[in-house]
């Protein structure tokens, strides 16, 4: 699986956008960018995932740059609920093992 | 989507003991996965269990310290054998999303925290 680069750190006004920028620059045709969270003392919680295309769910929307390289994830309005720890994965999508190499991910907090 | 289940969700344990912790979910998985999560790092993955075989161990750990079962498609266990202070981490299990919508996601039960005194 590719390594990704992320800061460790960001800050942002509740009610503003997060824009959360991920490294990929190795990744492979075949590499799918998934998102996790984890607020603290929980379970990693899957965010959204795509390949090429900018993508939009409830939760958050992922660009993607026309090279591949790097990508953002955006959380619209951020909330106090969305402190946690994001993390931005690469991998093959359904490969055998759906191994995940988590980085460290960035701390996000949200201020009041 | 899973929703997954584990047991204990925290503990304190001496030293030398071991302890099994368990996670059982609410659909057939064919592979379940076991993460630790040592104090203020990222998941790191333990294992993969397959129904039906021995699991397999990522680098740097072995079946002697973590052993692991998986009997069914539901459920399975990690054991954290001989502990010591270093094995103080919180224990994640994980399972894939089924369904085509849902490949490729992990989705993790909430942890069990141990305490290694």
């Amino acid at each position: 699986d590719a390594k990704t680069t992320q800061p460790p750190s960001m800050d942002c006004a509740e009610g503003r956008a997060a824009n959360l920028p991920c490294n990929h620059s190795t990744i492979s045709g075949n590499e799918y960018v998934y998102w996790y969270r984890q607020i603290h003392s929980q379970g990693p919680q899957y965010i959204i995932h795509g390949l090429k295309n900018n993508e939009t769910n409830e939760m958050a929307s992922l660009i993607i740059t026309e090279d591949r390289k790097s990508s953002t994830l955006i959380l619209p309005h951020a909330t106090l609920r969305d402190t946690a720890v994001y993390y931005c994965i690469v991998r093959v999508k359904g490969t055998s093992g759906s191994r995940l190499t988590f980085g460290e991910g960035t701390q996000l907090t949200v201020n009041p | 989507s899973a929703v997954i289940s584990q047991k204990p969700s925290r503990d304190i344990c001496q030293r030398g003991t071991s302890l099994t912790i368990q996670c059982q979910v609410d659909s057939q998985v064919t592979m379940m996965f076991w993460y630790r999560q040592q104090p203020g790092q990222s998941l790191t993955l333990i294992a993969t269990a397959n129904q039906g075989s021995e699991a397999t161990y990522e680098s740097g750990f072995v079946i002697d310290k973590f052993p692991i079962s998986r009997p069914n498609l539901t459920f399975s266990t990690l054991t954290v054998s001989n502990m010591s202070p270093e094995d103080s981490s919180i224990y994640l299990c994980s399972v894939e999303g089924r369904g085509q919508r849902h490949t490729g996601e992990l989705f993790f039960g909430e942890g069990s925290r141990l305490t290694v005194l």
